[in-house]
């Protein structure tokens, strides 16, 4: 069965850095990837998502995610963070053939230091 | 373009009671799924419609059951309703899974 870890439960980091969120998956083949962000009280609004092709995908907000095969990683990306970044960023996996069913990952908070 | 619609975003239900949620997709979306996001089990799947056919299922018990409309709407329906059922209930369209899943903002169900 497919499933997603990602390792760091809270990030903090200061307003203008770098930010690199991390995502291990677990499946066979080539998975669909994705990233989503959540704020507060709100639904889960998709950032990128990968399925085949170039391994680093452009998404919005600035941030973008670096597919490894050979590390079943797929890690979110900014290289610089503003304050309203500060969200909760999910990562998810959609591989099983015919599936249209995502399992997430735990999630990580984000907060931003001013 | 409308994104995905669900209704009510708040729901407080006794003890025992059952409650019915639902979801519209965006316009031309023939899949709709749920998921169940809990503090403690994070986001789950609960099940998956196709034009008005259930084609997943997660690991949830008979009482969590759903539906799909000719139109795409969606309802799910929980019955007997526990304590642990208090959740925030996500609704995702997707007109083919290429082009990723957009959610809705959700139904905040507490169960007292």
């Amino acid at each position: 069965a497919q499933s997603v870890t990602q390792p760091d439960i809270h990030i903090t980091v200061s307003e203008g850095a770098s930010l690199e969120l991390r995502c291990n998956y677990s499946y066979g083949a080539t998975p669909y990837l994705f990233w989503y962000v959540q704020s507060p009280g709100q639904g889960l609004q998709l950032l990128l998502k990968y399925f085949s092709g170039d391994t680093l995908v452009q998404g919005i907000k600035g941030f973008e995610a670096e597919f490894k095969r050979s590390q079943s990683s797929f890690n979110l990306r900014k290289p610089s963070v503003h304050w309203s970044d500060a969200a909760e960023y999910f990562c998810a996996v959609g591989a099983e053939a015919g599936s249209y069913q995502l399992t997430f990952g735990k999630g990580t908070k984000l907060s931003v230091i001013p | 373009k409308a994104g995905v619609t669900q209704t009510p975003r708040y729901l407080i239900k006794t003890r025992g009671q059952q409650v019915t949620l639902s979801c519209s997709p965006i316009s031309g979306h023939r899949s709709v799924s749920w998921y169940q996001q809990t503090p403690g089990q994070g986001l789950q799947f609960l099940f998956e419609y196709f034009s008005e056919t259930q084609r997943n299922k997660g690991n949830f018990p008979g009482r969590f059951s759903g539906r799909q409309f000719s139109n795409s709407r969606s309802e799910m329906n929980v019955s007997t309703l526990e304590l642990g059922d208090s959740a925030l209930y996500l609704c995702a369209s997707s007109f083919d899974r290429d082009y990723g899943y957009t959610f809705g903002s959700g139904t905040r169900l507490t169960v007292v």
